[in-house]
């Protein structure tokens, strides 16, 4: 059972450097989301999608832009890294309209030079 | 806007004792959805349990239980006889019920050291 994949794992970055964080899920599920999450704060969320070819803004979204071209990727792009963009990001997905349980990846560690 | 607060950032306890993790949180819809999650060392999330605005029953599992207070806009969430493995960072959220998806807003997390 794959659930929900990120890739890379790990990434070190030099400001202004641009990535592309990629997230699939193979349970067909409707909704995903990218999340970052920084001591202290829990995790917050960046954008999220409610279906392939959708994308809206969370509570964090600047600095960053995503795509969902396949119902089952969610890309998280970073045009032009920053430090305060250090964190781990985790993307979820769950299934259909209902608030139900969120699967998250394993996360993927970023730093920023 | 929504808002959930974990006061405790840390708590240490021994094996065998019992922890109480607060979750407080605020919120202007009648209907939302209340969750915790756990991060183990390991860094996943898990889910633990999912609750909503209008069930306040008391939740117990296996050694974990619930509290949901509505009128003190409380969830809080107890490990009895806790262990070694109960170790990790737990998050409270909140995510609204009218939105479409599931835009969970997370405490600050109270990480619990069990100590052998």
């Amino acid at each position: 059972n794959a659930g929900v994949t990120q890739t890379p794992k790990f990434r070190v970055l030099k400001t202004g450097q641009s990535m592309t964080l990629l997230c699939a899920q193979d349970m067909n599920h409707e909704y995903m989301y990218w999340y970052r999450q920084d001591p202290g704060m829990g995790l917050r969320l960046i954008h999220y999608s409610v279906g392939e070819g959708t994308t809206a803004k969370g509570e964090v979204p600047d600095g960053y832009n995503v795509s969902r071209l396949k119902k089952q990727n969610f890309l998280l792009g970073l045009e032009s890294a920053a430090p305060s963009q250090t964190s781990v990001y985790f993307c979820a997905s769950n299934k259909d309209r209902g608030v139900g349980e969120l699967f998250f990846g394993e996360g993927s560690r970023l730093t920023v030079l | 806007a929504q808002k959930v607060t974990q006061a405790q950032t840390e708590i240490s306890v021994v094996e065998k004792e019992d922890v109480t993790l607060d979750c407080v949180y605020e919120t202007r819809d009648t209907t939302y959805y209340l969750f915790w999650y756990k991060q183990p060392p390991s860094g996943e999330l898990v889910f633990l349990i999912r609750r909503n605005s209008f069930d306040e029953q008391n939740e117990i599992s296996g050694r974990y239980s619930w509290n949901f207070q509505k009128s003190t806009s409380s969830f809080n969430f107890t490990i009895t006889a806790s262990q070694v493995v109960d170790s990790a960072v737990y998050f409270c959220a909140l995510s609204p019920g009218s939105a479409a998806g599931n835009k969970l807003t997370f405490g600050g997390g109270t990480r619990v050291l069990v100590k052998p």
